[in-house]
């Protein structure tokens, strides 16, 4: 089956506690891309990578790290994360940038003491 | 760069009614328009999308216009039933370029039984 997981699905946590978010996609994607969701916020990309070894920020990566190191994973890292980090995380992939339909993970909620 | 104003936040409508959500776009380079649909607790999926070569695109209930001269574009939902509430979002992109998908805050619709 087609998918984008996306691990661990709730996390709470406390400031300064680095932790990773893991994103994984079986479709050979070459897109892939991290969100943040926040009420009346909408969508706002964090970091996305065009392939293996290549990635870029977007519009909110202030306090996040990514790496693509296999075509498949993409996992965004919180090095000392801060209450304003507290959201609900979505990892996506897609054939390319923009034009291709975006097949979202399942989400992650984070909260952050 | 890009920004996309969508209107209204909330909209609640009775079963059978129609609904219409609208979004603005910023950039008249933007050339790609999908919508994205949210139920509570699940990923966002997309459920119709149009290019600025066409001015209509129709898809069962659901529908998109998008007038170029006035950089903005529309989704028309007939019939509403209540599986049709949840999230949508707008999204604009620039084929082409260096840009990502620029998402619109979304609009929570409710479709009263």
């Amino acid at each position: 089956e087609a998918q984008v997981t996306q691990n661990p699905r709730y996390l709470i946590t406390v400031t300064g506690k680095k932790l990773t978010v893991t994103c994984s996609q079986n479709m050979n994607h070459e897109y892939m891309s991290w969100y943040r969701q926040d009420p009346g916020l909408g969508l706002r990309q964090i970091y996305y990578s065009m392939n293996v070894e290549v990635t870029d920020k977007g519009d909110v990566p202030e306090g996040y790290k990514v790496s693509r190191k296999e075509k498949r994973n993409f996992p965004l890292i919180l090095e000392s994360p801060s209450p304003n980090q507290t959201s609900l995380y979505f990892c996506a992939s897609s054939l390319g940038a923009g034009r291709y339909e975006q097949y979202f993970g399942p989400g992650t909620r984070l909260t952050v003491t | 760069g890009e920004n996309v104003e969508q209107h209204p936040s909330t909209l609640s409508v009775q079963e059978g009614d129609s609904a219409v959500i609208k979004c603005t776009y910023s950039d008249s380079a933007s050339n790609y328009f999908p919508w994205y649909k949210q139920e509570l607790g699940k990923r966002p999926q997309l459920i119709i999308d149009i290019r600025s070569n066409v001015g209509e695109k129709k898809d069962q209930r659901i529908a998109v216009t998008l007038n170029k001269t006035a950089k903005h574009f529309s989704l028309h939902i007939t019939e509403t039933q209540p599986e049709d509430s949840a999230v949508y979002f707008c999204a604009a992109y620039q084929e082409g370029s260096q840009g990502n998908l620029i998402f619109g805050k979304g609009t929570k619709l409710s479709v009263k039984p």
